[in-house]
Formats: structure tokens, sequence, C-alpha cells
């Protein structure tokens, strides 16, 4: 069954805190991607992995970084949130032929 | 630099075929046209894609224009479930020749029934 798994669903920080998204993918696929997701806009490319340890900038990678310790596995971090990180995150991760398959999202609220 | 053009929001009704149109002027001849649909609180899922061929497959029909600068998803018998946020991508390469997607905003569908 092909699945895009994020963790956690929800959550709430406070300004400063540090936030971990992790993501995981059952397909072995080796290129994994996160975006956000703003009220009425569409998703935004914050960075791209292409396999273990192999990680990319996207369009919007100031305040964020990744870790791809595991093809399986890819984490997004904030170090010290800030309000303006307040978002839906979606992890996908692409197949041989193209296709993405997204995760449910994460939506994070920053205090 | 969404790279493709589509209205913002269209309406059907249930039962109808619905042509959602996408502009691309600048595709280059080695993109790929993708739809993914979108439902509140879910990530987008896959519908269809295609390089010139038309293409149909169990959830809609993919039309490409002769000069690939235009495409549209065709859906036909609307239902309920068909409500969504449909986006029209190219799949790009980025310098390194690996492939980003770029999301716009899409086209909100609502379905009346």
């Amino acid at each position: 069954d092909m699945k895009v798994t994020q963790m956690p669903r929800y959550l709430i920080k406070r300004m400063g805190e540090n936030v971990l998204l992790e993501c995981g993918q059952d397909m072995s696929h080796e290129t994994m991607y996160w975006y956000r997701q703003d009220p009425g806009l569409g998703l935004q490319l914050i960075y791209i992995s292409y396999d273990v340890d192999s990680n990319s900038e996207g369009d919007i990678p100031k305040g964020y970084r990744v870790s791809r310790k595991k093809r399986e596995h890819f984490s997004l971090i904030l170090d010290s949130a800030k309000t303006n990180q307040t978002s839906v995150y979606f992890c996908a991760s692409r197949q041989d032929t193209g296709q993405l398959y997204f995760g449910e999202g994460s939506k994070l609220t920053v205090l | 630099d969404a790279k493709t053009t589509q209205p913002d929001s269209m309406e059907s009704t249930e039962g109808e075929t619905v042509h959602l149109p996408c502009s691309h002027a600048t595709i280059s001849g080695n993109e790929y046209i993708y739809w993914y649909r979108q439902v509140p609180l879910q990530g987008p899922e896959y519908v269809t894609h295609g390089l010139q061929q038309n293409t149909t497959n169990s959830m809609a029909f993919l039309a490409i224009a002769s000069d690939r600068k235009s495409s549209t998803l065709i859906l036909p018998h609307v239902s309920l479930r068909d409500a969504a946020v449909y986006h029209c991508i190219l799949r790009v390469a980025d310098y390194t020749g690996y492939q980003n997607f770029y999301f716009g905003k899409g086209t909100s569908l609502t379905v009346i029934p």
C-alpha cells in the first residue's frame, strides 16, 4: 500500500521553540519533498531530498532545515520557530514515473 | 513562477461534464503536464498526466492542445466528491537535472447538487 505518513498532524508551538515535522514513506522512493501551503495560495517548495544525505534548497528554505538519514524518512526542522511559519506543511515522495504521493499534512501554529 | 495559469474557480452541477482549462504558454518540449486535486485538510492527489497525446483513465480525460501551450482536464458526470482544488503543474528540471514541481493556486471546483 503506497502511503506517505506525516507526524504530527497538528502542532502548536510558541515563538522561539524548536519544531520537528516527520515524514515517512513505504515505497522506497528516492526523491522526497517538503512544501508549505498558506490559505489561498499554492504549495511553496521548501526542500527537496534526492536520497539519504542529498538535499537541495527549494524556493523558500530560509528558517528551515531538513534531515534524511534513511531513505524512508525525511524530517523538516524549524530552529526557533517564528509566527510567520504558521502554515500547513506537506511532505511528498516521487515515484520513478514522476507521480507524487502526498501526506495528509501537518498543521503548525506558532504563537 | 508557477508557469501555468488557471481560473481561480469554476462551478458545475452534479452529472454534468466539466472542462477545467490550463494555460502553459512557455512549456518546454520535455515537460510533462500533471494534474492533481486537493480537498480540504488533505494533500494533493494525482489525477493524470500527459506529454503530447490525450490521455484517459478512470478519473479523467486530459486533452492537450497540438502546440502544447494549453490543456484541459475533462471530468465526466461530476459528483459531489469531485469538488476540490485542481492543480495543473509542469514537471520541470532544475539546474542539477532533477525534478521540481511548481504548484499554483489551482482552480476551485464547486459542484452543486
